[in-house]
């Protein structure tokens, strides 16, 4: 089974500022890399897929970096809806695993 | 535009079935151009894929000791929804239960990403 882990596990961020958040797999996974945001009592959202695409609807702010093991989601001049969790799910196989979630918080 | 909604018995006795059923609108799961999955999410902890099915009706199952030979998942084209039954349940099964479709955002042919997400249920496992 392929491992997920992100860092940091929390990051606090002002709003208008750049939140760059990390991901690694414990072996190769090419760029089957998917990113989703999670708030408060909501479903995850597919935020970036193939480490780099954004999904439909996703803001230009969302982009995503990396192949391989290393993988980077950065949100450009964050906004006060973007303060959540934010997961990596790999895809290189059937089965799915995901990190434990970097927490992006107001500082 | 597709939407997913999970329903089912909020409280389930430990050693008892914990069944779920996830409605499909906007879209028939018998496409097979997509698939459906189950994950959960622990209060306050991360996310588990449980497993999925095609619309083959051939089924994927997460094979990790916490699930291992006590997931099954169905379909019911007629009603155009798919079911989780978790057997022998514990308290470690408490968890909120969310349905998902696979299979519009691909890379090199592989669509195991998921989008759209229902809202979620929580099921709680309690005598």
């Amino acid at each position: 089974e392929i491992v997920m882990t992100q860092s940091p596990v929390a990051l606090s961020v002002s709003p208008g500022e750049r939140a760059t958040l990390s991901c690694r797999a414990s072996q190769s996974i090419s760029n089957k890399l998917a990113w989703y945001q999670q708030k408060p009592g909501q479903a995850p959202r597919l935020l970036i897929y193939g480490a780099s695409t954004r999904a439909t609807g996703i803001p230009a702010r969302f982009s995503g970096s990396g192949s391989g093991t290393e993988f980077t989601l950065s949100i450009s001049s964050l906004q006060s809806e973007d303060f959540a969790v934010y997961y990596c799910q790999h895809y290189d196989s059937w089965i799915l695993t995901f990190g434990p979630g970097t927490k992006v918080d107001m500082k | 535009q597709v939407q997913l909604q999970e329903s089912g018995p909020g409280l389930v006795k430990p050693s008892q079935t914990l069944s779920l059923a996830c409605s499909v609108s906007g879209g028939s799961i018998s496409s097979g151009s997509y698939y459906w999955s189950w994950i959960r999410q622990p209060a306050g902890k991360g996310l588990e894929w449980i497993g999925r099915i095609y619309a083959s009706g051939y089924t994927n199952y997460n094979s990790n000791p916490s699930l291992k030979s006590r997931v099954s998942i169905s379909m019911d084209t007629s009603k155009n929804q798919f079911s989780l039954n978790l057997s022998s349940v514990t308290a470690a099964d408490t968890a909120v239960y969310f349905c998902a479709r696979e299979g519009e955002y691909c890379t090199n042919g592989i669509c195991y990403t998921l989008d759209p997400w229902g809202r979620g249920t929580l099921v709680t496992v309690s005598s």
